[in-house]
């Protein structure tokens, strides 16, 4: 069956240190991926894009990776600081086209 | 622009009764999505347009639900007669273009609990 999976466990990191997150998938096969950022009570905003040609893709601080041998994704935020504290969402679409699919979240925290 | 706009932020109803959830996608968007999240399911997909056209109905999750986007820029999400394990937040969320070209604009969500 198609799976998408994030770290269930809430990451707890320093603040300075970079956080590491990742997004394994399977019996997809997506042209791409998607990371969105969703905070306590609010709906998702989306973050960086990347697809099966793009091996990386970064945007400020914030980096994402794509392997599609490992079907993985890694996301990685440096130098992160406690504003970053939020719940990271991955997401592709589904084999048949059209229906983008969520992964269930990965809560990071940064402490001072 | 204001964004995805959802009314109500919150609702509180009782078993049996009808709820009905309404969404103002992002002007010009010609996609438009409903989620529903839970701790236990997260993220999951109901039904989505394009064009006010159902697309995939797939993800709703029986004969009470059902949706409508009567015109471009509003669609609604009704539950009929309502149950307890409805209760979860309901997004709605719009994009211009498929989901490959970019992304989806979520609004506040709709906190839903039925007692």
């Amino acid at each position: 069956s198609q799976k998408i999976e994030q770290n269930s466990e809430a990451l707890n990191i320093q603040e300075g240190k970079t956080a590491t997150l990742t997004c394994n998938y399977t019996n997809y096969s997506p042209a791409y991926l998607q990371w969105y950022r969703q905070d306590p009570g609010r709906g998702p905003v989306f973050l960086l894009l990347i697809r099966e040609n793009e091996k990386e893709k970064r945007k400020e601080r914030l980096k994402v990776t794509f392997d599609t041998t490992l079907k993985q994704s890694l996301f990685h935020i440096t130098a992160s600081q406690p504003a970053d504290s939020a719940t990271y969402l991955c997401a592709l679409e589904d084999n048949q086209g059209g229906k983008l699919i969520f992964g269930q979240g990965t809560e990071l925290s940064v402490k001072p | 622009d204001a964004g995805v706009i959802q009314s109500p932020r919150h609702e509180v109803t009782e078993m049996g009764q009808e709820v009905t959830l309404r969404c103002k996608p992002i002007s010009g968007h010609d996609y438009l999505f409903w989620y529903r999240q839970t701790m236990m399911r997260g993220l999951e997909l109901l039904i989505y347009f394009n064009n006010n056209v159902p697309i995939d109905d797939s993800g709703m999750p029986e004969d009470r639900f059902s949706a409508k986007m009567p015109n471009a820029s509003f669609s609604t999400l009704k539950i009929q007669p309502s149950e307890p394990r409805d209760s979860a937040v309901y997004f709605c969320a719009s994009s211009l273009g498929r989901m490959n070209t970019g992304e989806l604009f979520f609004g506040e969500g709709s906190r839903l609990t039925v007692l």
